[in-house]
Parts: C-alpha cells; structure tokens; sequence
C-alpha cells in the first residue's frame, strides 16, 4: 500500500534535548512537507522540500531543522533552540512542480507524530 | 486578519440532518483543499478543487473563485462524521504552500 507513515506516534522528551522526527513515503513523490498544529490554531508550515537535496523554510522554522538526502524520506529536527516544542507534528507529500497539472496541489498527510517536551 | 477564515468554529447536529462549513479566504488562490482530522490526528484530504462543484458520497464541495468562498456540505449527516473538517488555500505564486483555516469542530449526535 502507498501511503506516508510517521514514527513514533507518541515522543515524549526532556527538555534541552533534540528529538527527531520521521516521515518516510512510498508515493514516489517529489515534494514533502513538515507542519505543526497547536491547540487552537491552523496548521503552520515548518519546513518544506519541493526536491531531493533542496529544502526551504517555511513560517515558523526557527529552532528545526531538516534534510532530504533521499526522496523517501524527510527527517524534521526539533531542537533544544525551539521554545514551545510540544505540539502535534504532521508531514505531508505531493506530487510536486515536477510532474505539472492540478494534482501537483494535492497533499497526502502522514498519521502525525504527538511530541511532548517536559 | 487570517488569510483564510472558516465558520462555524463549532457545529453541533442531529444525525440526518443537512450541513454546511463555510471557507472564505482573502487572497488569490490555485486550488483550495478539505480536509478531514479526527480524534487520532491524522488527517484525510476530502477534496481539491478549483472551480465549480464536486461530489463524493454524501459530500459536496463548491467553490466560487470570484466571491473568494467554498462550502463543504455534508448530507444526511451521520455521528462518523464527527470531526475537524479544515479548509486550506494555495495562494497563487506561493510555490505549492498550504495556507490552512483553524477548521470547524463538527459533532453529530444519534
């Protein structure tokens, strides 16, 4: 089955310490995307990569950080600089510029990963 | 001001009954997405559109690019369908960035 999967589903860790965050698909797709959700508010932009070895900020990039070494896989870096870690993360991939039309648009989300700092 | 608002916030029904969630957004756009997250998180996409109308089931959405507005409908509504229904724009030159509403808390009681 094609799909994006994200692991842990639950991370707790103690502040101070960087956590990572994995996002793997087998969708052959070019672009992924990391987002945060908190309590109340929309889904925020992270990071995004639009092609392997490529990424770019996005809103709220301070304190996290990424790679795209592979096209299955883009790893999201909470680190011990990022103030308020605690929060719902999802990864999502589409197909991306490369391949043109509408369903470039079309995001598919991962299960998330819940990430809590004490 | 959000560049994408949504209404209700909340949105309480009887099962069976009709209804709507409403998405204006302030910018121009090259397609709008629903999306649908449950208790556990994870979130599905319902549909993807540009212009006009389209169905899945029981679900209809409609967008009109002009007024800057969608609806998502949801027909003979049923308590599985509880859940945070999101709307989310990519705003025209915005290199395929979501830009995402605070979604509408649905509750469909039997």
């Amino acid at each position: 089955d094609g799909g994006i999967t994200q692991s842990p589903k639950y991370l707790f860790r103690k502040e101070g310490q960087n956590v990572t965050l994995s996002c793997e698909q087998n969708l052959n797709h070019d672009a992924m995307y990391w987002y945060r959700q908190d309590p109340g508010q929309g889904l925020r932009l992270i990071y995004y990569s639009q092609i392997v070895n490529d990424f770019q900020k996005g809103d709220i990039a301070e304190g996290y950080s990424v790679s795209r070494e592979k096209k299955e896989s883009f790893p999201l870096t909470v680190t011990s600089a990022q103030k308020n870690p605690t929060a719902f993360y999802l990864c999502a991939s589409s197909t991306g510029m490369t391949s043109g039309g509408q369903n470039s648009y079309e995001q598919y989300f991962g299960p998330g990963t819940r990430l809590t700092v004490t | 001001k959000n560049e994408v608002e949504q209404s209700p916030q909340n949105l309480t029904a009887q099962e069976g009954e009709f209804i709507t969630i409403n998405c204006s957004y302030s910018v121009g756009i090259s397609a709008l997405h629903w999306l649908q997250q449950h208790p556990g998180g994870g979130i599905v996409s319902l549909f993807m559109l540009s212009s006009g109308k389209k169905k899945h089931g029981r679900l209809i959405a409609t967008i009109n690019i002009q007024e800057k507005h969608s609806s998502l409908h949801i027909t003979a509504s049923h308590p599985r369908d509880s859940a945070v229904y999101i709307c989310a724009v990519i705003v025209r030159g915005s290199n395929y960035k979501l830009t995402f509403g605070k979604g509408t808390l649905l509750t469909v009681n039997p």
